[in-house]
């Protein structure tokens, strides 16, 4: 069973451009939540879909960043304009359930670098 | 609000040598407790996990005992391994709050 995958692996942009990333879930998980580490500190939560709806988007830092999930399938996560701080691996993970007991699995992160 | 926090690292041991990571966390109510682990040039995996507490998470030799009275979750293993060199994250959720709370990971590097 393939797990969840993430494009690019790595991506390099100048302050002010636009960049998507994608997430593929594992086949079956309704659930599908976005994550960030920035700088080596704690990984936080950014948001969480039930199928292609968003559940809980607390964890979105501005209105530049923008997740969907067309169909309840992929998800893309997209952030216009870029800025400095944004920064960091972002993570995408996917989970059967959504119970507090039900484990996530995480694909192997994104890391952006905004100059 | 909740929260988790690891000691800081790297964690620099020589294989075979006992592991501490220490984790506590400020959380109402009862959470579920997890260690997370990323091996270099992977994703995060789950390395095990209590639900309640006094419960032991065991997995690949390592342990942990959820702790409500000292609110910790302490990583521990007896003897370990080069191939055990990774980051090591505690993270906690609550029912009805699917998201995780991490702490900010502890490096370990293990060596021959």
């Amino acid at each position: 069973e393939a797990g969840v995958t993430q494009f690019p692996s790595h991506s390099v942009i100048e302050k002010g451009q636009t960049v998507t990333l994608r997430c593929d879930p594992i086949s079956g998980h309704d659930n599908l939540y976005w994550y960030r580490r920035v700088m080596g500190k704690e990984i936080k939560f950014l948001l969480h879909f039930v199928k292609e709806s968003k559940q809980d988007e607390s964890g979105m830092p501005n209105n530049r960043f923008l997740a969907e999930r067309t169909g309840g399938t992929y998800s893309t996560l997209k952030v216009q304009p870029a800025e400095l701080e944004d920064s960091g691996v972002y993570f995408c993970a996917s989970s059967q359930g959504a119970g507090a007991i039900d484990t996530q699995y995480f694909g192997p992160g994104t890391r952006l670098t905004v100059l | 609000g909740d929260s988790v926090t690891q000691m800081e690292g790297p964690v620099t041991l020589s294989e075979e040598a006992f592991l501490t990571i220490n984790c506590t966390y400020t959380a109402t109510g009862y959470p579920s407790l997890f260690w997370y682990v990323q091996y270099p040039g992977e994703g995060l995996q789950l390395l095990l996990k209590a639900t309640k507490a006094d419960d032991k998470g065991s997995n690949k030799g390592f342990e942990a005992t959820y702790r409500k009275e000292t609110t910790s979750f302490h990583l521990e293993k007896g003897s370990v391994q080069v191939s055990d060199s990774a980051v090591y994250f505690c993270a906690l959720s609550k029912s009805g709050y699917n998201k995780l709370i991490f702490g900010a990971g502890t490096r370990l590097a293990v060596h021959p």
